[in-house]
């Protein structure tokens, strides 16, 4: 099955800087991967995705970057702001199933005033 | 559309009891699935449906852990004896599947005492 791997676990930045966050994969057949933010007591919830036909996609102050090659994909925060500040995933859509998404152990990132 | 429903929001019951978990999928989604998240071992994965039907419960912890879904806008997740470790946040996702994100429910938060 597919294994995603996600780093860093903690992410400290201060406000107006970047954030990245990686992840890899082992499945090359995945074709989705979405990324999903938690603040502390909600949801998880789909803030931006990317499919495999692309390498780059942005919205606003966030954007997703995609290497098939070497199995991997980022996300990029610019301009950091405190509401920023939460648990981010990282998944990946099995190659093999339409459905289930393998995640990664997350980033928890702090902005700081 | 309401989102993926959950109840009950919060359950705090004493150990050996029966605790039930429900979840309502969005209307058109076909798949669903049960996540449950702690500090320590994050996001998993117990159990999924497509179509109504159960298609990996390799993640579902033990015996004392089951699931159904009668229908297509109903599921359950029961714990029968509960155990202080069964102490999470439960939450329920749902998707049509082909590559698109999941939606999650707010969650139930258990509290075994």
């Amino acid at each position: 099955g597919e294994n995603v791997e996600q780093h860093p676990s903690t992410l400290s930045v201060q406000e107006g800087d970047s954030a990245v966050i990686k992840c890899t994969y082992s499945d090359s057949a995945s074709n989705y991967f979405p990324w999903y933010k938690q603040e502390l007591g909600k949801r998880p919830q789909l803030i931006i995705d990317i499919r495999s036909n692309v390498g780059e996609k942005k919205d606003q102050r966030i954007a997703v970057t995609l290497n098939k090659t070497a199995k991997h994909f980022s996300l990029h925060i610019t301009e950091t702001q405190p509401e920023d500040s939460a648990v981010y995933f990282c998944a990946a859509l099995q190659g093999s199933n339409d459905y289930k998404l393998s995640f990664g152990a997350g980033t928890t990132v702090t902005v700081r005033a | 559309d309401a989102g993926v429903i959950q109840s009950p929001r919060h359950e705090v019951t004493e150990m050996g009891q029966e605790v039930t978990l429900r979840c309502k999928p969005i209307s058109g989604h076909n798949s669903l699935f049960w996540y449950r998240q702690t500090m320590m071992r994050g996001l998993e994965l117990l159990i999924y449906f497509n179509n109504n039907v159960p298609i990996d419960d390799s993640g579902m912890p033990e015996d004392r852990f089951s699931a159904k879904m009668p229908n297509a806008s109903f599921s359950t997740l029961k714990i029968q004896p509960s155990e202080p470790r069964d102490s999470a946040v439960y939450f329920c996702a749902s998707t049509m599947g082909g590559g698109t994100g999941y939606t999650f429910g707010s969650g139930t938060r258990l509290t075994v005492v």
